[in-house]
């Protein structure tokens, strides 16, 4: 069965950086682009990042834009999310998201950031 | 601000139907598909709605998905207390909105 799971979210410090992860398993992953999407407390859902099958493609949302990269491993089914500069605005529960044909059907559980002095 | 305005609140009684919209413009929705997710307070999102109206294996017909110009809805029929959830619609943007853009989100309440 198709599964995300993410990890390495936690209490941070503002302007400080963290690195998230996706493992991803239960689907060919060299086939499919992968979202990043966040939700802030009691907030919608904010789409951060996606990229592409064979990590050649990589798009931002403005708010990430030049503070957070985007990259994956084909070689071991991961996705990473290295965030710097962070701020406490960017406080939001991480999901990534299998993209695809039928893309959003497949989210991780999500994991929380906290970025707070 | 959503670049996708839904509005913030819905309501019906069970057995009823309820339909949510979606507002967008001709970089998102009119000249891309729509998917509408319903997410549980502390849950993930789930897809309900893909491509405008299609839906995933799993997902009851009481779900159904239209799209017009740029505009899309999601109408429920047959409402279900278990059907109380937050609803977002998503699109690709064209613009430099995007690549991917949500709806506010519509908080559904079974009265």
């Amino acid at each position: 069965q198709v599964q995300l799971v993410e990890s390495g979210g936690g209490v941070v410090q503002p302007g400080r950086s963290l690195r998230l992860s996706c493992a991803a398993s239960g689907f060919t992953f060299t086939n499919y682009a992968i979202h990043w999407v966040r939700q802030a407390p009691g907030k919608g859902l904010e789409w951060v990042a996606v990229i592409s099958y064979n990590g050649f493609n990589k798009y931002y949302a403005d708010s990430a834009k030049g503070r957070f990269t985007i990259s994956r491993d084909n070689s071991k089914n991961t996705i990473d999310l290295l965030m710097s500069i962070l701020r406490p605005d960017d406080t939001a529960v991480y999901y990534c998201v299998r993209g695809g044909a039928v893309a959003g059907r497949y989210w991780g559980q999500g994991t929380l950031v906290t970025v707070s002095s | 601000q959503s670049v996708l305005t839904q509005p913030p609140s819905a309501s019906g009684t069970p057995g009823q139907r309820v339909t949510i919209s979606c507002s967008g413009s001709s970089s998102n929705i009119g000249s891309n598909t729509v998917n509408w997710y319903q997410q549980v307070p502390g849950t993930a999102p789930k897809l309900l709605i893909y491509r405008n109206h299609q839906r995933p294996s799993g997902v009851p017909d009481r779900f159904s998905g239209s799209k017009s110009g740029t505009s899309a809805s999601l109408a429920i029929s047959g409402l279900q207390s278990e059907d109380e959830a937050d609803y977002y619609c998503a699109a690709w943007d064209d613009s430099l909105n995007g690549p991917v853009v949500f709806g506010g989100g519509t908080k559904l309440t079974v009265l």
